[in-house]
């Protein structure tokens, strides 16, 4: 099993352009998440997802758009990127809900300028 | 709210020499779960352990070791011996099982253990 994996690994962006960071995870699992983490800092989540066709927002959703169309898939939209948007972001999955363990991707590290 | 604190930002230690990392955190629920995940300098997220608020009982892995103590709300993680590899960041994080905790998983601002050869 390759667990969970996201593309691009590194990316720069110039202000006001848009792009989809990609997650697949190969574990079956229902939950899959996306977090962000600025330099120093722990992880901030963004949106999350429970099922195929369903998501949700977490602490940090604005400016960002998610789908799940299937249970493996769960891209990340970045609509008019801005420089507050540079970060590290993080895709993961568990079984269960946020009790259960997540298990991350490699991440992608994102520059906006 | 769940919050999660890690006073320590930064800990320099020479190896084999023991280290532990604090982890306080705060919850309203009665049921929760606590993590701890290292992140190398690779940048990878890796799982180390989950525990529930029900199992109070310590753990040992190798030279990893927790001690939880609901009675303080800590969740702190020894490493000992410690070796060069050991070196990363180190992040408490806390999970409430209750709906309204929107599935989250709140992480603690992370440790960075600096071992020197």
């Amino acid at each position: 099993n390759a667990g969970v994996t996201q593309t691009p690994k590194f990316r720069i962006l110039k202000i006001g352009q848009s792009m989809t960071l990609q997650c697949t995870q190969d574990m079956n699992h229902n939950y899959m998440y996306w977090y962000r983490q600025d330099p120093g800092m722990g992880l901030k989540l963004i949106y999350y997802s429970v099922g195929a066709g369903i998501t949700d927002k977490g602490e940090v959703p604005n400016g960002y758009n998610v789908s799940r169309s299937t249970t493996e898939d769960f891209p990340l939209r970045l609509e008019l990127a801005a420089p507050s948007q540079t970060s590290v972001y993080f895709c993961a999955s568990s079984y269960g809900g946020g009790v259960d363990t997540q298990y991350f991707g490699p991440g992608t590290r994102l520059t906006v300028l | 709210a769940q919050k999660v604190t890690q006073a320590q930002t930064e800990i320099s230690v020479v190896e084999k020499e023991d280290v532990t990392l604090d982890c306080v955190y705060e919850t309203r629920d009665t049921t929760y779960y606590l993590f701890w995940y290292k992140q190398p300098p690779s940048g990878e997220l890796v799982f180390l352990i989950r525990r529930n608020s029900f199992d109070e009982q310590n753990e040992i892995s190798g030279r990893y070791s927790w001690n939880f103590q609901k009675s303080t709300s800590s969740f702190n993680f020894t490493i000992t011996a410690s070796q060069v590899v050991d070196s990363a960041v180190y992040f408490c994080a806390l999970s409430e099982e209750s709906k309204a905790a929107g599935n989250k998983l709140t992480f603690g601002g992370g440790t960075r253990v600096l071992v020197k050869p």
